[in-house]
């Protein structure tokens, strides 16, 4: 099975803040990398998907990069809704594992 | 719009079954693959089974390989989670999601809970 480890497990920012958030497969999964966020008793929203195409309806401000088995999430400039947790995921080949999360919070 | 409703979840003793279902409406049932996954309380994400479009193929985690299986009728426009030989680590809210493109989950239902406990 391939292991998803997220980087750091937990992020404290301000609004207006850049930040960044990685991702790494314990082996290759080309560019099958997608990212969730979760706020707090609600279902995970897909924001990226195949590690750099940005879900319909998700703001700009969110973006994907990488491949092979290192990636990274960013997120331009932190809005207030944008405190949650942040969650990789591969579907390269089953079982499709996720990361731990990322919990980013407000400073 | 599309939507996904689960339901079937509940208590139950360790050793006993249950049956989550999730209805699809808003989209063309047939031509998605469905996926379950479940998140035990306090915890992350966990991945546990998928389902092909037509139902042919099928997947899961082997935390529950052998004791949970997936099924769908198209005809009704749900998929099924038959979980048996349950135990408290398969406590969680489970949640059904839409297949799309490279199996990306890009709709998600609201959850049910599960709670294994004597």
């Amino acid at each position: 099975d391939i292991q998803m480890t997220q980087s750091p497990s937990s992020l404290s920012a301000s609004v207006g803040d850049r930040v960044t958030i990685t991702c790494r497969a314990s082996q290759y999964i080309g560019i099958n990398l997608n990212w969730y966020q979760q706020r707090p008793g609600k279902a995970p929203k897909l924001l990226i998907y195949r590690a750099t195409s940005l879900q319909s309806g998700v703001q700009a401000g969110f973006s994907g990069s990488g491949s092979g088995t290192d990636f990274t999430l960013t997120i331009s400039s932190l809005q207030r809704e944008d405190f949650a947790t942040y969650y990789c995921q591969q579907s390269f080949s089953t079982p499709h594992n996720f990361g731990q999360g990322t919990r980013l919070e407000i400073k | 719009e599309v939507q996904l409703v689960e339901s079937g979840g509940g208590l139950v003793q360790p050793g006993g079954s249950l049956r989550l279902s999730c209805e699809g409406s808003g989209f063309i049932f047939s031509s998605h693959g469905m996926t379950w996954v479940r998140q035990a309380p306090g915890k992350g994400l966990e991945w546990v089974s998928g389902i092909s479009e037509s139902g042919a193929t099928t997947y899961f985690a082997d935390s529950v390989e052998g004791r949970f299986t997936i099924s769908r009728d198209n005809s009704r426009n749900t998929v099924y989670l038959q979980m048996n030989s349950l135990r408290a680590e398969d406590t969680a809210v489970y949640y059904c999601a839409r297949v799309t493109g490279a199996w990306q989950l890009d709709y998600w239902g609201q959850g049910s809970l599960v709670t294994v406990s004597s």
